[in-house]
């Protein structure tokens, strides 16, 4: 079965910029987290979808934002992107939403912006 | 709020050696614990988990932890270390009340296995 998987894996941004990022769920999992990394906060959670609806939204600005389609595969856009953006973007996909579910990450999108 | 707080930033130990990787968890009536690896330039994969049961829990890889509800603390341990558990660890939990998958993880522990 295959994993997570998240694309693109590197990109580079100018401040300002928007940014789209994608991830695919393993077949069957309904739900998709995204977390944000940095070494200065650690793992930060982003947001949950799970059935196309956000179930959960962490403390982060509104330019972030996210969506989730019919085929359970997920995006995250952030808008007018600031030095602070540059991070791994993590992916996490289960089976359904609710803490006794296992969470799968993906390998992460790395954002730079410049 | 739910937080986590690991107590070592870096723990630096030989291979074949012993390790305890702490952590430790804001109360709440009910909480799920978990403990993650990140390997260099990869997403997190999960040793273990604590939902309910027995506060002994067994992982991957020759991991395991022990839930201690009165100390609040999930601590992880290995008998015997190779290299290959160079990486860095972080302990999570999960709001155990509500349905959602939300995660809060502390800020990490590097594992560094010398030869």
């Amino acid at each position: 079965k295959a994993g997570v998987t998240q694309t693109p894996r590197y990109l580079i941004k100018t401040r300002g910029q928007q940014v789209t990022l994608s991830c695919s769920p393993i077949s069957g999992h309904r739900s998709v987290s995204w977390y944000q990394q940095t070494p200065g906060q650690g793992l930060q959670f982003l947001f949950e979808y799970f059935s196309e609806t956000q179930r959960n939204k962490g403390n982060f600005p509104g330019r972030f934002s996210g969506r989730q389609f019919s085929n359970s595969r997920s995006e995250m856009n952030v808008s007018t992107l600031e030095l602070g953006d540059s991070a791994l973007y993590l992916c996490a996909s289960s089976l359904s939403s609710g803490p006794s579910y296992e969470q799968y990450f993906g390998p992460g999108t790395r954002l730079t912006v410049t | 709020a739910q937080s986590v707080t690991q107590l070592d930033s870096q723990v630096p130990v030989f291979e074949e050696a012993p390790v305890e990787l702490r952590c430790n968890y804001s109360s709440s009536v009910s909480v799920y614990l978990f403990w993650y690896v990140q390997y260099p330039n990869q997403g997190l994969q999960l040793l273990l988990k604590y939902l309910s049961g027995s506060t002994l829990v067994k992982g991957i890889n020759g991991f395991e932890a022990e839930f201690n509800k009165s100390q609040t603390s999930f601590h992880l341990r290995k008998p015997s270390v190779h290299i290959s558990d160079t990486a860095e660890y972080f302990c999570a939990v999960s709001d155990g009340s509500g349905n959602t998958g939300k995660l809060i993880f502390g800020q990490g522990t590097t594992l560094q296995v010398k030869p």
